[in-house]
C-alpha cells in the first residue's frame, strides 16, 4: 500500500464547477501536509499547506482529518488555468516529503 | 531572486555511461533535496543534505547513485553505469532549514533519458 494514496482522474469538469480531490496517508506520526501543483513538464509548486482547522486561500479551500487521515482540496468556480496536476504530500518529520501519485484537472470551455 | 536551478535541462546517455547532475540551491537554504519523478507518478525522495552531510540517503535505490554537497551549497548527483530505468525526470529542492514545516522550493528539474 502506498504511504499518500489519491485517485489519479483526470477529472474533467466545466469552467465554474467546484470540484473536489481526496488523499489519504497511513503514516499517523505524519506531522505537517500539503497540496502541490504541477503543472505539465515543470516542477512542482506549494499551493497551500493544510491545518486541521481547516484553510482557505480565495477559490481554494484545505481540509485536514487526522482521525481518519484524509486531507481533501476543493477548488470553487474553476478557472481553465486551474487545469494542472495536484499533488497530496505528506512530511512525516524525517523532513523527506511523500508525495501521491497526483490528481490530473483539466478544466474545459 | 534567483530560484534553484538545476543543470542540465536535458541529459540523453547510453545504458553503462556515467551522468553527474547539478543543482544550484536558493542563496542561504541549508538543507536541499533530489527527488526522482516517473512518468504519471508523484516525485519520490532519494536523499537529503543539511549543510555539507547527507542527513537521510534512505531512497537511493541502490549503490550506483551518489550525492555530495561538499561546501553546503551545490550539489551533485552522480549515477554510475546508467541502466534505461534510471530514465526520469530528477528534481532537486531546497528549505531555509530543515523540518516538516519549512517550504522546500523546487527547481525545474533534469530529464533524464538512458538508451
Amino acid at each position: 500500500r502506498k504511504e499518500v494514496e489519491q485517485d489519479p482522474g483526470p477529472f474533467n469538469v466545466p469552467e465554474g464547477a467546484t470540484v473536489a480531490f481526496n488523499c489519504t496517508y497511513s503514516n499517523s506520526a505524519s506531522q505537517s501536509f500539503f497540496w502541490y501543483r504541477q503543472d505539465c513538464r515543470k516542477e512542482p509548486k506549494l499551493l497551500m499547506s493544510v491545518y486541521s482547522s481547516g484553510n482557505e486561500d480565495g477559490r481554494f479551500t484545505a481540509q485536514l482529518n487526522r482521525a481518519s487521515q484524509y486531507i481533501s482540496l476543493l477548488i470553487r468556480d474553476s478557472k481553465l488555468s486551474d487545469s494542472a496536476t495536484y499533488l497530496c504530500v505528506v512530511n512525516s518529520n524525517t523532513d523527506k516529503l511523500i508525495f501521491g501519485t497526483g490528481t490530473r484537472l483539466q478544466v474545459f470551455p | 531572486g534567483a530560484g534553484v536551478s538545476q543543470t542540465p535541462s536535458n541529459k540523453v546517455t547510453e545504458k553503462g555511461k556515467y551522468v553527474e547532475l547539478r543543482c544550484d540551491p536558493i542563496s542561504g537554504h541549508t538543507a536541499l533535496y533530489w527527488y526522482r519523478q516517473s512518468l504519471g507518478q508523484g516525485p519520490e525522495f532519494l536523499i537529503y543534505f543539511q549543510g555539507t552531510g547527507a542527513a537521510d540517503d534512505s531512497g537511493l535505490p541502490n549503490d550506483r547513485f551518489f550525492a555530495v554537497r561538499p561546501e553546503g551549497s551545490v550539489s551533485t548527483l552522480k549515477i554510475q553505469r546508467t541502466e534505461r530505468g534510471d530514465s526520469a525526470v530528477y528534481l532537486c529542492a531546497s528549505s531555509l532549514n530543515r523540518g516538516a514545516y519549512n517550504e522546500q522550493f523546487f527547481g525545474p528539474g533534469t530529464r533524464l533519458t538512458v538508451l
